[in-house]
């Protein structure tokens, strides 16, 4: 059965440390999404990538936010310093620009807690 | 004006009720349209996709009316199963990223 994985699951850290997210989506997808959801806000784009390529990464605070594909099965987000209004939760999601459907699969979140 | 707009409830209502939630987009452009179901806690997933002509599976029908910019959803004789936060979602083209209104609460009750 195949799904998106992220690590770790649950992160509490201190403000001003780095914080690295990790997403291996699903074999064969080509579209990889990182989502953050607040109660807020609700779920909010961070940025995506077509084909390991970054196509929109507006989202983003770009001084503190960095999003990579270092192969086709690895993503991550970096936060770097984090503060407390990053805790959230953040989703990774893929799909395949190929499918007839156009659904996304999101992976079971990185709740992040900025203390 | 919010990109997708739904009433956040929460809809209490009892097994075996029908309920119907509705949501309104701003994109006209826009091509694609899901229902999404998040459990608490957890990632959201696929409930249906939402066609012009309407669509149903089992007890959920979906509509969609492009003129007026809105779509719904009806659920059927309701299980305690169905309580969730149901995810009105639009799209692009294939491979852009989903547009999620905040949510709508449903809980069930026997």
């Amino acid at each position: 059965d195949a799904r998106v994985t992220q690590t770790p699951r649950d992160k509490v850290t201190e403000m001003g440390q780095e914080v690295t997210m990790r997403c291996q989506p699903i074999l064969g997808h080509n579209t990889v999404f990182w989502y953050r959801q607040t109660m807020m806000q609700g779920l909010e784009l961070l940025a995506y990538f077509r084909n390991r390529a970054p196509l929109d990464d507006s989202g983003m605070p770009k001084d503190r936010f960095s999003a990579e594909m270092p192969d086709a099965t690895l993503a991550t987000l970096k936060i770097q310093p984090s503060e407390p209004r990053d805790s959230a939760v953040y989703f990774c999601a893929s799909g395949a620009t190929s499918a007839s459907r156009n659904e996304q699969f999101f992976g079971p979140g990185t709740r992040l807690t900025v203390l | 004006r919010k990109e997708v707009e739904q009433d956040p409830g929460p809809f209490n209502v009892p097994e075996g009720a029908t309920v119907a939630f509705n949501c309104t987009y701003s994109n006209s452009a826009s091509q694609s349209f899901f229902w999404y179901r998040q459990d608490c806690r957890k990632e959201p997933k696929l409930l249906m996709s939402v066609y012009s002509s309407g669509n149903e599976d089992g007890r959920f029908t979906a509509q969609l009316n492009r003129a007026s910019q809105y779509i719904s959803l009806l659920i059927r004789d309701s299980k305690l199963s169905d309580s969730a936060t149901y995810l009105c979602v639009v799209n692009g083209q294939a491979g852009t990223a989903l547009i999620f209104g905040k949510g709508t609460t449903l809980s069930v009750s026997s």
